[in-house]
């Protein structure tokens, strides 16, 4: 198995562009979620999805689209990027509450915004 | 704002020492979890203690959980060198169902050889 699988790794945008990060996972996972990484503030969740078709906001959304068609795939729409949008992300997927929802983790994009 | 705090943020002991790192949190839980990433990589689930338990052990590592205090601390003993790398703890604010996961700004470990 893979796991979570996340494309691109490395990513430079000017401001305006707009992209899709993409994230798989290959674990029949029911629950996936997006997090931005930030110097010292932690993990922020963006949005997350408890199964295909249901999509929900977390705590930092604005700025990004997500959509859940398949429950395999989660990807990550950038509308126009902004410079405050330079983190690395990180995509996640989990077998949900049974589980606690303990998550695995993809290996992240590093986006930079200029 | 972030439901998990950890103190503290930085750690650095010597190899073989235990390394303690302290979780707080705002909310009521079902569960709480402990992850580690290493420099550059995706996190590692370590550890989930639920609400009605009191401590729980997974080789090395001890977890205490405090439901009155709304905290938790992650025990690492005879730590190595391996063990280098940012700890985050991670609660589910009570909705175990939503999918959410709210993690701390996390405790960086340095293990000097």
């Amino acid at each position: 198995n893979a796991g979570v699988t996340q494309t691109p790794k490395f990513q430079v945008l000017k401001t305006g562009q707009s992209m899709t990060l993409q994230c798989a996972q290959d674990m029949n996972h029911e629950y996936m979620s997006w997090y931005r990484q930030d110097p010292g503030m932690g993990l922020r969740l963006i949005h997350y999805s408890v199964g295909a078709g249901i999509t929900d906001q977390g705590e930092v959304p604005n700025g990004y689209n997500v959509s859940r068609s398949t429950t395999e795939d989660f990807p990550l729409r950038l509308l126009s990027a902004a410079p405050s949008q330079t983190s690395v992300y990180f995509c996640a997927s989990s077998y949900g509450r049974a589980s606690g929802n303990i998550q695995y983790f993809g290996a992240g994009t590093r986006l930079s915004v200029l | 704002s972030q439901q998990g705090e950890e103190d503290p943020q930085a750690l650095s002991i010597q190899e073989g020492e235990n390394a303690t790192m302290n979780c707080s949190y705002k909310t009521s839980i079902n569960n709480l979890q402990w992850y580690r990433q290493n420099s550059g990589r995706g996190l590692v689930h370590l550890i989930l203690i639920r609400s009605n338990e009191r401590e729980k052990h997974s080789g090395r590592l001890r977890v205490t959980l405090d439901t009155s205090k709304k905290s938790s601390s992650l025990l690492i003993t005879a730590s190595r060198a391996a063990d280098t790398a940012s700890y985050f703890c991670a609660t589910d604010g009570g909705s175990s169902n939503t999918g959410k996961l709210i993690f701390g700004q996390g405790t960086t470990l340095q293990v000097k050889p």
